[in-house]
């Protein structure tokens, strides 16, 4: 199939730590996407994370990988208010087409 | 050297009508894709084209869905009888992909996405 997978919500306090879970079925998968959607705003990428890594790190954001599990996980360090929208993984498995796969988001709410 | 943009930002419309959306890809990207988002969902692929051809026509819904890209630069996404279950956010993409570059890499296939067009059937 071609389900990705996301927790729906998630509330955290500024400050704390945020850590946003994704599941995809393809172990084909090339890419895999952490895009930002703000209200009324398009998609903003994030990061990505290349398939034969685990980790990736980019400022206050971490990315890891398990392939084995098919589990992708985005850690957001010291959250702050700015950060409140709607996070998409999404899976890219190359070829032809190279469409993206995106799971159904995850609204992370940051509490001041 | 602006990202990508669409026209117009939002369409209201009745059910049976006709309604263009139009997509402005990133300066010498030459691989586009169109994506519908519906409300409280992720973006779902529709089609893609790797300079004027349509390579993968795959997630259009029906026959009333069509879009172009004649001269490898703007596309329109064009819906025909209009339902209300076609409303939507209609977002696009843009990537380098095909001008260099292998596939499987971040820096060519990378998307790009423009704020989308809302549409509205009443």
């Amino acid at each position: 199939g071609e389900d990705v997978e996301q927790s729906l919500f998630l509330s955290v306090r500024e400050g704390d730590s945020s850590v946003i879970n994704c599941t995809y079925t393809d172990s084909s998968s090339t890419y895999l996407y952490w895009y930002k959607q703000e209200p009324g705003a398009g998609l903003q990428l994030l990061t990505y994370i290349f398939s034969n890594m685990d980790m990736k790190q980019d400022q206050r954001l971490t990315v890891l990988l398990n392939k084995k599990d098919k589990h992708l996980s985005l850690r957001i360090a010291d959250t702050q208010t700015g950060d409140s929208a709607i996070y998409f993984c999404a899976e890219s498995r190359g070829g032809a087409t190279n469409k993206l796969i995106f799971g159904t988001g995850t609204l992370l709410a940051v509490q001041p | 050297g602006a990202g990508v943009s669409q026209t117009p930002s939002n369409k209201v419309t009745e059910k049976g009508k006709y309604v263009e959306l139009r997509c402005d890809p990133i300066s010498g990207h030459t691989a586009l894709y169109w994506y519908r988002q519906s409300l409280g969902q992720g973006p779902e692929f529709l089609i893609y084209f790797q300079g004027t051809g349509a390579a993968d026509d795959s997630g259009l819904p029906n026959d009333r869905f069509f879009a172009v890209r004649p001269e490898g630069s703007v596309s329109t996404l064009k819906i025909q009888r209009t339902e209300r279950g076609d409303s939507a956010v209609y977002l696009c993409a843009s990537s380098l992909r095909g001008r260099t570059g292998l596939a499987g890499n971040p820096s060519t296939d990378t998307q790009y996405f423009g704020p989308g067009t809302r549409l509205t059937v009443l």
